[in-house]
């Protein structure tokens, strides 16, 4: 089965841009979490999309939205991009099937450097 | 307000003795909790979790132990191996959030051959 796929891996942008990362969860998942990861922060939630729907969201602000296509795949979102935007993103994908324990898979991330 | 601690950023054992990994939390509400490996480049991998309603839950040579009434849990390793040498975050979370996880800051586990 395959693993959770992100496109791009590596993306240089520059302040006052935006960008879109995209996100393929593991085939029959239908929940994807998003989460940021820097060195002072750690990993921070961003939001959580299930059947479409936007289920929970962390303390982000509204530069950073997302969204999730009836196939499961997600993209999220980020405008007028900030130098402190500068992180790995990375999307977690879960069953979310009978209970909400599910293990999350997380795919390899997506480095964003803004200059 | 960090909701989850881990208070060693680096830990460092030789190989076939035991990696003890500690994580603290203050959210009373977080009632399932996970140990995630991470290694350069690549995304965090799931390695073991737990119930609020254990306190122990073993998988091979990876072991977490929960203290509720000290809001602790670690992680132990035994043997250690060198390729267990990666980035180990806690995490947790809680029935209402559905799949939101609240990580540590994680800690650096370096085994020594």
């Amino acid at each position: 089965k395959a693993g959770v796929t992100q496109t791009p891996r590596y993306l240089i942008k520059t302040r006052g841009q935006q960008v879109t990362l995209s996100c393929s969860p593991i085939s029959g998942h239908r929940s994807v979490s998003w989460y940021q990861q820097t060195p002072g922060q750690g990993l921070q939630f961003l939001f959580e999309y299930f059947s479409e729907t936007q289920r929970n969201k962390g303390n982000f602000p509204g530069r950073f939205s997302g969204r999730q296509f009836s196939n499961s795949r997600s993209e999220m979102n980020v405008s007028t991009l900030e130098l402190g935007d500068s992180a790995l993103y990375l999307c977690a994908s879960s069953l979310v099937g009978t209970g909400f324990y599910n293990e999350q898979f997380f795919g390899p991330g997506t480095r964003l450097t803004v200059l | 307000d960090q909701q989850v601690k881990q208070n060693s950023p680096s830990l460092s054992v030789q190989e076939g003795r035991i990696s003890i990994l500690n994580c603290d939390y203050t959210n009373s509400m977080f009632d399932y909790f996970l140990w995630y490996k991470k290694y350069p480049a690549e995304g965090p991998t799931f390695l073991i979790s737990i119930s609020s309603i254990k306190d122990k839950n073993e998988d091979g040579r990876f072991t977490v132990f929960l203290n509720k009434s000290a809001k602790h849990l670690s992680l132990h390793i035994v043997p250690s191996q060198p390729g267990d040498s990666a980035v180990y975050f806690c995490a947790a979370s809680k029935e209402t959030s559905g799949s939101r996880l609240t990580f540590g800051e994680g800690t650096q586990l370096t085994v020594n051959p």
